[in-house]
């Protein structure tokens, strides 16, 4: 079975900062592998996915992630924090080409000091 | 356009009460899932419909059931309520059903509390 596991349920940055959500899945098969975010009070918004074009994938509000296939990783990351990125972001893998269902993470909150 | 519409946002049950929870897709979509979000944990995928069929199901019991209209909208009811399903639950919906092919947009919720 997929699954993925979220290292550190809070990180805290300043702004200006990197930003680091560290994300590892498991999979038998080749993954498909998303980032999502939530603010409060609201559903959740795509960032970026992975679907085996390319490893460096970028997505919206200047954030990148990078498919590590030798490590089972996909982190995601920001060069420069702005405040705005404060709210919860999700790992999650998908089950196959043709699944139906995405498995997320538990999350990470990301908290961002001025 | 308008986005994943839920109703009700809010809502509080007691147990053994029943619930019926309610999403509109994005026009031209005809995929929908739902996923429950305890506080404090990802979202759990509960079904997924497309074509006004089930294509999947998540791991939940028979107390939960949905379905998919004409129109594309669909409904989550839940049975004899434990405290348990107190949750946000999500709709999501796509214009292709696997979830790789077809980027989901997430509606932002019905709140469920169980007292």
């Amino acid at each position: 079975a997929q699954s993925v596991t979220q290292l550190g349920s809070h990180v805290s940055v300043s702004e200006g900062a990197l930003v680091l959500l560290r994300c590892n899945y498991s999979s038998s098969v080749p993954p498909y592998l998303f980032w999502y975010v939530q603010y409060p009070n609201q559903g959740l918004q795509l960032l970026l996915k992975y679907t085996s074009a390319a490893t460096l994938v970028k997505g919206i509000n200047g954030f990148e992630a990078e498919f590590k296939k030798s490590e089972t990783s996909f982190h995601l990351t920001k060069p420069s924090a702005h405040m705005s990125d404060a709210a919860e972001y999700f790992c999650a893998v998908s089950e196959g080409s043709s699944a139906s269902k995405i498995i997320f993470g538990s999350g990470t909150r990301l908290s961002i000091r001025p | 356009d308008a986005g994943v519409t839920q109703s009700p946002t809010h809502l509080i049950k007691t147990r053994g009460q029943h619930v019926t929870l309610r999403c509109s897709p994005i026009s031209g979509h005809k995929s929908v899932s739902w996923y429950q979000q305890v506080l404090g944990q990802g979202p759990q995928f509960i079904f997924q419909y497309y074509e006004k069929e089930e294509r999947g199901r998540g791991n939940f019991p028979d107390r939960f059931s949905a379905r998919q209209f004409p129109n594309y909208s669909s409904e989550l009811n839940v049975n004899a309520l434990l405290l348990g399903d107190s949750a946000l639950y999500l709709c999501a919906s796509s214009f292709a059903r696997g979830a790789n092919t077809g980027e989901l947009f997430f509606g932002e919720g019905s709140r469920l509390t169980v007292l």
